[in-house]
């Protein structure tokens, strides 16, 4: 989708490894978001970010860690990864007015 | 805990009829409600937006309702294309400690027979 973009889209982990999901915008929003989203779940807010250098913590934060290092990026970081954290990510900015294509991560 | 249901998981219509979706929602008092289509494999894109003091908005072939007392918006597709097939989703701002958040659906996935 235009103005957001995520990387990598695709990502299969082994329980315990780690990674991390990068997003950037390049539509100046102040505000950004990570969700997740799995079968018959819905999107879920994983954390958000309502300006550059803070971040709070969404619905399901637990396993997760976030970085909003400048306005244009803010990543996503599995510490330690498990099999419940297969799902779709998807970052967005501006209240969900723009959502990334979404990373697709499988923990094996 | 706040809960919002979409009607049933699938709708299938004839091409050319009206698109009617369903999105109810409990313990909220939202300030506004979005709506928005998601292609599979594809990123949630955004259609429309309606606040509590409205009672409809239109874009093109689309309508939403807004009715804060029954706890349920409406989504209607008129003359509705097979390119409408596609899963649509409702989401409801609600306000948390620093900033706003959005609660979703888990999305009606419409397909438009020819």
């Amino acid at each position: 989708n235009a103005g957001v973009t995520q990387t990598p889209k695709f990502q299969v982990l082994k329980t315990g490894q780690s990674m991390t999901l990068q997003c950037a915008q390049d539509m100046n929003h102040n505000s950004m978001y990570w969700y997740r989203q799995d079968p018959g779940m819905g999107l879920r807010l994983i954390y958000y970010s309502a300006s550059e250098g803070t971040t709070d913590k969404g619905e399901v934060p637990n396993g997760y860690n976030v970085s909003r290092l400048n306005k244009r990026e803010f990543s996503l970081r599995l510490e330690s990864a498990a099999p419940s954290q297969t799902s779709v990510y998807f970052c967005a900015t501006l209240n969900g007015y723009t959502f990334g294509s979404g990373t697709r991560l499988t923990v094996v | 805990s706040q809960k919002i249901e979409q009607n049933s998981e699938a709708l299938n219509i004839q091409e050319g009829k009206t698109a009617t979706l369903t999105c109810n929602y409990t313990n909220y008092s939202p300030a506004y409600l979005q709506w928005y289509r998601q292609d599979p494999g594809r990123g949630p894109v955004f259609l429309l937006l309606i606040r509590e003091n409205e009672k409809e908005k239109r874009k093109e072939r689309l309508k939403v309702t807004f009715d804060t007392t029954l706890k349920q918006s409406l989504f209607h597709i008129t003359a509705s294309q097979p390119a409408d097939s596609a899963t649509y989703l409702c989401a409801l701002l609600g306000r948390r400690n620093t900033g706003n958040q959005f609660y979703f659906g888990t999305g009606t996935s419409l397909t438009v027979i020819p």
